[in-house]
């Protein structure tokens, strides 16, 4: 088992929908959890982050998170075409500053 | 600083050659990591500083790649006799603060060094 996973996609959505992208992680001792969204060619930027169960919302993007069961979600509502990228899923596994992140969900968002 | 900066933003190299890849972090960020993604895969963990030690090197790949970091500054990674395997993007990244108990701090991205190894 991956210790961060995500579905590869791509995930295609209308513009205006809303667009949900999940991630689960193996490691149920993770404390923090991240959202980047990368462009092609270049680096990843950051979207959300959440450390407590329940839902965080961020102008058109929710991060939400359930510990008991392991995973970690992004929805983004109203999507637009600029939203197409590949979303990564990075959490905080064992003790201290190391990042696993995900493989990333290609979303594109069709007008 | 604005930002994380990497230079050179590409590196052509050829293979069995030393290169040197270099990170500046945001001004006051005392951890530093670097990364590796290769063609359309998610990023690889290399090495983690907190100041100018490195408590997790657990990443990297083999006993030809080492970095090293000065003071709170300024990082370089340097990967002896390239192979071609080794082309691909280096990230480097810095957060705020490093060690925590289990709470992660936001790194934040450089724009990254293309390395290519013929």
């Amino acid at each position: 088992q991956k210790e961060v996973e995500q579905n590869s996609g791509p995930l295609s959505v209308p513009e205006g929908a809303i667009a949900s992208l999940n991630c689960t992680y193996s490691d149920r001792g993770s404390q923090s959890f991240f959202w980047y969204r990368q462009y092609s060619g270049k680096s990843p930027e950051l979207i959300m982050s959440i450390y407590s169960n329940g839902d965080k919302e961020d102008g058109r993007f929710t991060a939400q998170l359930n510990k008991a069961s392991q995973y970690v979600s992004l929805l983004i509502r109203d999507s637009q075409p600029s939203d197409s990228a590949t979303y990564l899923c990075a959490v905080n596994i064992k003790y201290g500053n190391k990042l696993v992140f995900g493989a990333g969900t290609i979303l594109r968002v069709k007008s | 600083g604005a930002g994380v900066s990497q230079s050179p933003s590409n590196k052509v190299t050829e293979k069995g050659k030393d290169v040197e890849l270099r990170c500046d972090p945001i001004s006051g960020h005392t951890a530093l990591y670097w990364y590796r993604q290769r063609l359309g895969q998610g990023l690889e963990f290399l090495i983690y500083f907190q100041g100018n030690s490195a408590p997790d090197k657990s990443g990297l790949p083999s006993d030809r790649f080492s970095a090293e970091r000065t003071g709170e500054s300024v990082s370089t990674l340097t990967i002896q006799r390239t192979q071609q395997e080794d082309s691909a993007v280096y990230l480097c990244a810095s957060s705020l603060a490093g060690t925590s108990v289990r709470i992660t701090d936001t790194q934040y991205f450089g724009p990254g060094t293309r390395l290519t190894v013929l």
